[in-house]
């Protein structure tokens, strides 16, 4: 059974950087097909995917946060990090990892953490 | 940049009824497409994958279709744990639609 949780600071002034770690089991981020994803949810909003990384160290943006996004792994320690530069209060949103097997969907998600963005 | 569309907004749906829900990309995505429930509070569940597999664990209730642009995922015989966003998803490029919330009538 995979299992991912995500962790890191609930309040980040604006102009700040965030960075955020999720921790799995149940996968290995060293097996060829393996990803894993970011997505976000402003309060009352839809879902937004934010990045990939894959097993080769390969990753993927969403074009409209690329220039702010960052994304590494710790397949050793079973974690991988986003990083977003430069937050703004519209960066206020529950963030979640989710696994990404082999280009395929979401299958399972962790239960997402709150961070808000003020001063 | 490829987008997806989602309708109804609201659906209200009487218990037992189906509902039935939209998605629409705006280009060819094939089957690329996977639905999600989200229940206030929780994170998204994979619901159906392909556009039409269920993912394991998941009521026949439930039932994908649809190729190219237009996707549809209907629920059948609703129940009060059916109560969600629903949002769909196209894994070229993962970005999701907007969401229908059903609620019952």
């Amino acid at each position: 059974q995979i299992t991912l949780k995500e962790s890191g600071p609930t309040l980040v002034k604006p102009a700040q950087s965030l960075t955020l770690t999720c921790t799995f089991s149940g996968l290995s981020l060293d097996t060829s097909g393996e990803s894993l994803a970011w997505i976000r949810q402003p309060p009352g909003k839809a879902l937004e995917w934010l990045a990939l990384i894959y097993w080769d160290d390969d990753k993927r943006f969403s074009p409209s946060l690329e220039s702010r996004l960052s994304v590494n792994k710790d397949p050793s320690r079973n974690q991988v990090f986003l990083t977003l530069s430069n937050v703004d209060p519209e960066d206020t949103a529950t963030y979640f990892c989710a696994h990404h097997p082999d280009g395929q969907a979401f299958d399972f998600w962790g239960l997402g953490t709150m961070v808000t963005v003020s001063s | 940049e490829m987008f997806l569309t989602q309708s109804p907004a609201t659906l209200s749906v009487s218990p037992g009824e189906r509902a039935t829900l939209s998605c629409r990309a705006s280009r060819n995505i094939y089957t690329n497409l996977a639905w999600y429930q989200q229940r206030p509070g929780q994170p998204p569940r994979l619901l159906i994958y392909d556009a039409s597999v269920r993912a394991p664990g998941i009521s026949d209730r439930f039932s994908g279709s649809g190729s190219e642009t237009e996707f549809t995922l209907i629920i059948d015989s609703l129940h009060s744990e059916d109560v969600a966003i629903y949002f769909c998803q196209q894994y070229d490029e993962w970005f999701f639609g907007p969401g229908t919330k059903v609620e019952l009538k």
